[in-house]
């Protein structure tokens, strides 16, 4: 059983170009949530997808997108790049549909904008 | 506004005595309540849950209390080892899984 993967590990961006992170979750799990990690605080919920469907949004502007995909790997998109998405970002799945409280969480991506 | 609050920032204890860590949230309709563990480099690593029909779940070493007439829950650790020195996240849900809080975690370490 593989667990949750997140590429790339690391990333340094200009502020105002957009980027791409990327989620595969853990075999058997259909619910992917992104998270922000900012330094020294807890992890903020972003959004949730089940099933290729958008199933809760946090506090966050709409330059932040994301896409599950039919084998349920996901994208988080973020453009217009602001100095503090400068964070941790960190994807979890679960498995048993949306109900499920227990996240297995990946590595994150560490995005730094300049 | 912080619904989920760990007020210490840090917690040092003697390997083999006890571990308390303690997590208040201020929205009643949390439902569920789950404690992670996190290494450095690491994503966070699921420890233990409870649901608010209980006041206490025990695996192991970890024990969950939840008091919710004082909107309290707490870790503990019995015995603390040194690998158990990490950053610890409170987290609780409303909306069956959607939308989990996180405190902003307790760093714990464990001295041998």
């Amino acid at each position: 059983e593989t667990g949750v993967t997140q590429s790339p590990t690391h990333l340094i961006k200009t502020r105002g170009q957009q980027v791409t992170l990327r989620c595969s979750s853990q075999s058997g799990h259909n619910t992917v949530s992104w998270y922000q990690q900012a330094l020294g605080q807890g992890p903020q919920f972003i959004f949730q997808y089940y099933r290729e469907e958008e199933n809760g949004r946090g506090n966050f502007p709409p330059r932040f997108s994301g896409l599950q995909f039919p084998n349920y790997s996901s994208e988080l998109n973020v453009n217009a790049l602001e100095l503090d998405d400068s964070a941790l970002y960190l994807c979890a799945s679960t498995s048993g549909g949306a109900s499920s409280y227990e996240q297995y969480f990946g590595p994150g991506t560490r995005l730094t904008v300049t | 506004d912080q619904q989920v609050k760990q007020n210490s920032p840090s917690l040092s204890v003697q390997e083999g005595r006890i571990s308390i860590l303690n997590c208040d949230y201020t929205n009643s309709m949390f439902d569920y309540f789950l404690w992670y563990k996190k290494y450095p480099a690491e994503g966070p690593t699921f420890l233990i849950s409870i649901s608010s029909i209980k006041d206490k779940n025990e695996d192991g070493r970890f024990t969950v209390f939840l008091n919710k007439s004082a909107k309290h829950l707490s870790l503990h650790i019995v015995p603390s080892q040194p690998g158990d020195s990490a950053v610890y996240f409170c987290a609780s849900s409303d909306n069956y899984g959607q939308n989990f809080v996180f405190g902003p975690g307790t760093r714990l370490s464990v001295l041998p």
